[in-house]
């Protein structure tokens, strides 16, 4: 069973970059595909990126292509996900997720609060 | 790629049965039958309820089912309970290995 455990909440000011971990435990990273979603207070789930396995690439929502980055270190099993330029609007709650057998988000991290406040 | 449209709230009684619906485009719900649905209580994760539109993972209750026509789908609980009481969203997949999510349904047990 896949089990994610994410890192801790952060504030960061306006313009700074925030790295969020999530660490992969009873499978490994080369074994799934690692997506991220947020969630600004009061509202609803947003996709950011995952990585695509069918062409080894990660795939950006268009909304946050050129200030996001996700990596992964899959000699620790731990995956990254890396805002940068965060504004007000950032504040939210960043999950990853799975993708595993088919085509949905079958595994959660515990989710991570990020606070962007001058 | 714009929020699949959810109704932003639905109650019943329990016992009785409700249906959210998911409405999206011929370029997402429209074209793949890849609809997955999430149940999320206050301050919790998102929890996986149907897949592939009506699909349940095991130990998810067969009180939760999912169905499809054209652009929309939708999620029926029947036997509602307390327990249901929660936020649910749905998400497609949208072509191109990107994803869209509704903007959630409150849903109030009575």
């Amino acid at each position: 069973q896949v089990q994610l455990v994410q890192s801790g909440a952060e504030v960061k000011k306006p313009g700074a970059s925030v790295k969020v971990s999530c660490k992969v435990s009873g499978y490994t990273l080369t074994e799934l595909s690692m997506h991220w979603v947020r969630q600004a207070p009061g509202k609803g789930l947003e996709w950011m990126g995952g990585f695509d396995p069918e062409d080894g690439e990660t795939i950006y929502a268009q909304k946050f292509q050129g200030r996001v980055t996700m990596t992964e270190d899959t000699s620790t099993d731990t995956a990254y996900m890396e805002l940068s330029s965060l504004r007000s609007e950032d504040t939210a709650v960043y999950y990853c997720a799975t993708v595993r057998d088919g085509w949905y988000f079958d595994c959660w991290g515990q989710g991570t609060l990020v606070t962007v406040s001058s | 790629q714009s929020a699949l449209t959810q109704p932003a709230s639905v109650s019943g009684s329990p016992g009785q049965s409700i249906t959210i619906s998911c409405t999206g485009t011929s370029s997402d719900v429209g074209s793949y039958n890849l609809v997955s649905w999430y149940q999320q209580h206050p301050g919790k994760a998102p929890k996986l309820m149907i897949y592939e539109v009506c699909e349940r993972p095991s130990g998810v209750s067969n009180r939760f089912s999912g169905s499809k026509s054209g652009n929309t789908a939708s999620l029926t609980i029947s036997g509602l309970q307390a327990e249901d009481e929660a936020d649910y969203y749905c998400c497609s997949y949208a072509g191109s290995s990107t994803w869209v999510f509704g903007g959630g349904t409150k849903l109030t047990v009575l």
